[in-house]
């Protein structure tokens, strides 16, 4: 199975702790997004990468959330100095570009960060 | 954001069809009607999505009202693979996909 991957599956960490997470998007996917979702509600959007542009980020997220694609391919998601709100799912999806609303996003099977 | 509105929750019986329905009365003219399902601890799938026009899938089929305000959901025969929370999102343009709450779908043996 060639979908998108996500590591690690589950992460469990101290408050102030930083954490990193990774994802490997479907080989030829150009477009990577980061979605976040909490118990009971839908994935809320993040950030999203065309190649290795961050394009668009989320007015909601915090100076302490970083992400990267620095080759176009993989991509990290960094939260320094973890609070208990950053509880979460944290979802990673990928598509390919160039389709406008044809666009279909295929997404991993998330990380479950939970912060003591 | 052009907004969906969805029921909460909906049940159906095994192998009978299920109707999910979607009210989007802002659409504008070049929105896409997308619906995406979400089974328990996995994330988001994609199912179908249209413009205009009715679509059909091998998941499921898409009823677009000819007014484009409102749109169905259908599976032709519910399995209890199909319990998941069902996501109606509009998209507008390359904007990122915006999630609401979805409706639950609870399907019984």
């Amino acid at each position: 199975d060639t979908g998108v991957s996500q590591d690690p599956r589950h992460k469990i960490t101290k408050r102030g702790q930083n954490v990193t997470f990774r994802c490997d998007p479907i080989s030829e996917h150009n477009r990577l997004y980061w979605y976040r979702q909490t118990l009971g509600q839908g994935p809320e959007f993040l950030t999203y990468f065309q190649n290795e542009a961050q394009l668009e980020k989320s007015r909601l997220l915090s100076d302490r959330f970083s992400a990267e694609r620095p080759k176009g391919s993989f991509s990290t998601l960094e939260i320094q100095r973890t609070e208990q709100g950053d509880s979460a799912m944290y979802l990673c999806a990928s598509s390919l570009d160039g389709q406008g609303g044809n666009e279909k996003l295929f997404f991993g099977s998330g990380t479950q960060l939970s912060v003591l | 954001d052009a907004k969906t509105t969805q029921p909460n929750s909906m049940e159906s019986n095994e192998e009978e069809p299920v109707h999910l329905p979607c009210n989007h009365s802002t659409i504008s003219g070049t929105d896409y009607i997308h619906w995406y399902r979400q089974l328990p601890s996995q994330g988001p799938e994609y199912v179908i999505h249209g413009l205009t026009s009715n679509v059909n899938n091998r998941m499921a089929s898409l009823a677009i009202a000819e007014d484009r305000k409102s749109s169905t959901l259908i599976l032709h025969r519910a399995t209890l693979r199909d319990a998941a929370v069902y996501y109606c999102i509009l998209r507008t343009g390359n904007t990122p996909l915006v999630f609401g709450k979805g409706t639950r779908l609870s399907v019984i043996a």
